[in-house]
């Protein structure tokens, strides 16, 4: 089975701090993205990649950067954390081709910005 | 701008009946709808996908049809039990000069009663 996880299940971070979410997939796969799940609002896609160090942004990339180094990590940074940041960030992989393979998600990053 | 609805936002069934969750969408030029759940504090769990060529999928006691012309998909549970409690979320979808994205409904929280 696809194995996608995220380093943290919950954070709890300052206003101004500087923060990194951190996901690892075990299965080879091409893309990886990095959604935020609101209440009301659904998910949201922050960033994707296609392959290393390929980026590329998705609907509110606004406050927040990737790094793709090695195929199987896909890290999130918010330069900057504020509290309209906090929410729950999910983290999903899939295989190149995005047409007709199932998208995998890790277990959520909740993180509170104070 | 696409848009996924999905009504109801809540529903509660008493064990053992059959059920169906609705999913509508704006565009028609959709690759893919994929079906997934998801369980409290945690990440999404793909159930089901639908290439736009197919006209549904089964796995178990699901099945999910793709209605295109209509905008439409269902996602019918049979002999629901208590642990099909979550909430169900869909996806569509769609490929913008090779850039592809996947629009989420904002879910159906599903409760079986015992």
């Amino acid at each position: 089975d696809v194995k996608v996880t995220q380093s943290s299940r919950y954070l709890v971070k300052r206003t101004g701090e500087k923060v990194f979410l951190e996901c690892v997939q075990d299965m080879d796969h091409e893309n990886m993205f990095w959604y935020r799940q609101d209440p009301g609002l659904g998910l949201r896609l922050i960033y994707f990649s296609y392959d290393v160090k390929m980026k590329e942004k998705g609907d509110i990339p606004e406050g927040y950067s990737v790094s793709r180094e090695k195929k199987e990590r896909f890290s999130l940074i918010l330069e900057s954390a504020s509290t309209n940041q906090t929410s729950m960030y999910l983290c999903a992989s899939s295989l190149w081709g995005v047409t007709g393979s199932p998208l995998h998600f890790g277990n959520g990053t909740r993180l509170t910005v104070t | 701008k696409q848009e996924v609805t999905q009504i109801p936002a809540a529903l509660s069934v008493p064990e053992g009946e059959n059920l169906v969750l609705n999913c509508s969408f704006t565009d028609s030029a959709i690759y893919n709808l994929q079906w997934f759940r998801q369980d409290p504090g945690k990440g999404l769990t793909s159930l089901l996908l639908i290439q736009s060529s197919q006209r549904e999928q089964t796995s178990g006691r699901l099945n999910a049809s793709l209605d295109k012309s209509s905008g439409r998909s269902t996602l019918y549970i049979a002999a629901s039990q208590p642990g099909d409690s979550a909430t169900y979320l869909c996806a569509f979808l769609i490929s913008n000069f090779g850039n592809e994205k996947l629009t989420f409904g904002t879910g159906t929280r599903l409760t079986i009663i015992p």
